[in-house]
C-alpha cells in the first residue's frame, strides 16, 4: 500500500546532540513537508521542497536542516541550535497544486 | 504572514447535537481543506473546496467556503463518539506558489455522551 513512513515513532535526545527523523513515502508526490506540532497547538511549517535537490524555509525553519537528494526521501535534522526541540514532528506529501496531504505518523521528539 | 484562525479552540458537545467550527483568513486562499486528528494520531485529510460558496457535504459533515474565499466553516450533525478529535483547517495564500498550507490552531471536539 502507498504512504508515508515516519521512523522512529520516539525519539529521545541529550541536550547539545543532532538527531535526523526519517521520512519516506512511496505516493510519487513531487513535493513533501515537515510540520511541527506542539501540545494542544496547531501545525507549523518548518520546511517543504517542491522538487529533487530544492527545498524551501517555512515559518520556524531556525535550528533544523533539511535534504531532498531522492523524490522519496525528506529526511529533517533537528540539530542542537533549536532551543525547544521536544515536539511531535508530521511528514506530509502531496501531488500538488490544489490536493490534500498525506500524512505521516509522525516522530515524537523529546529531550532528556 | 498570513494567518488562520479557528474558532472555537475547544468545543464540548452532547452525543446528538450539532454544532459549528468557524475558519478565518487573513489572506485570500486558493482553496480551503480541512483535516482531522483523532487523539494520540496524525491528521488525515477530509476534504478540499475551491470554488467561491461551495458546499460539500460528508453524510453528517457539512463543509462551506466563503464567498470572499477568506472563510469556512465545518457544521457537524447528530454528533457522535466518533466525532472526537481536532479539526483543522488549511489553505494556501493565492499569493503562494505551489501548495504551501498554512493550518489553524484546530478546534478540539470533545464529545459526551
Amino acid at each position: 500500500d502507498g504512504g508515508i513512513t515516519q521512523s522512529p515513532k520516539y525519539l529521545f535526545r541529550k541536550e547539545g546532540q543532532n538527531v535526523t527523523l526519517s521520512c519516506e513515502q512511496n505516493l510519487n508526490h513531487d513535493a513533501m513537508y515537515w510540520y511541527r506540532q506542539d501540545p494542544g497547538q496547531g501545525l507549523r511549517l518548518i520546511y517543504y521542497s517542491q522538487i529533487v535537490n530544492d527545498f524551501q524555509k517555512g515559518d520556524i525553519a531556525e535550528g533544523y536542516s533539511v535534504s531532498r537528494e531522492k523524490k522519496e526521501s525528506f529526511p529533517l535534522t533537528v540539530t542542537s541550535a533549536q532551543k525547544n526541540p521536544t515536539a511531535f514532528y508530521l511528514c506530509a506529501s502531496g501531488p500538488g497544486q490544489a490536493y490534500g496531504y498525506t500524512f505521516g505518523s509522525g516522530t515524537r521528539l523529546t529531550v532528556v | 504572514g498570513q494567518q488562520v484562525m479557528q474558532i472555537p479552540q475547544y468545543q464540548h458537545v452532547q452525543e446528538g447535537e450539532d454544532f459549528t467550527t468557524y475558519c478565518n483568513s487573513s489572506t485570500t486562499l486558493s482553496n480551503i481543506q480541512w483535516y482531522k486528528q483523532r487523539p494520540g494520531g496524525h491528521p488525515v485529510f477530509l476534504i478540499q473546496l475551491v470554488k467561491s460558496g461551495e458546499v460539500k457535504k460528508q453524510k453528517r459533515l457539512t463543509f462551506q467556503f466563503g464567498e470572499a474565499k477568506k472563510n469556512s466553516s465545518l457544521h457537524i450533525t447528530a454528533t457522535q463518539t466518533t466525532d472526537v478529535g481536532t479539526y483543522f483547517c488549511a489553505g494556501p495564500s493565492i499569493k503562494a506558489a505551489g501548495n504551501k498550507l498554512t493550518f489553524g490552531g484546530g478546534t478540539r471536539v470533545l464529545v459526551k455522551p
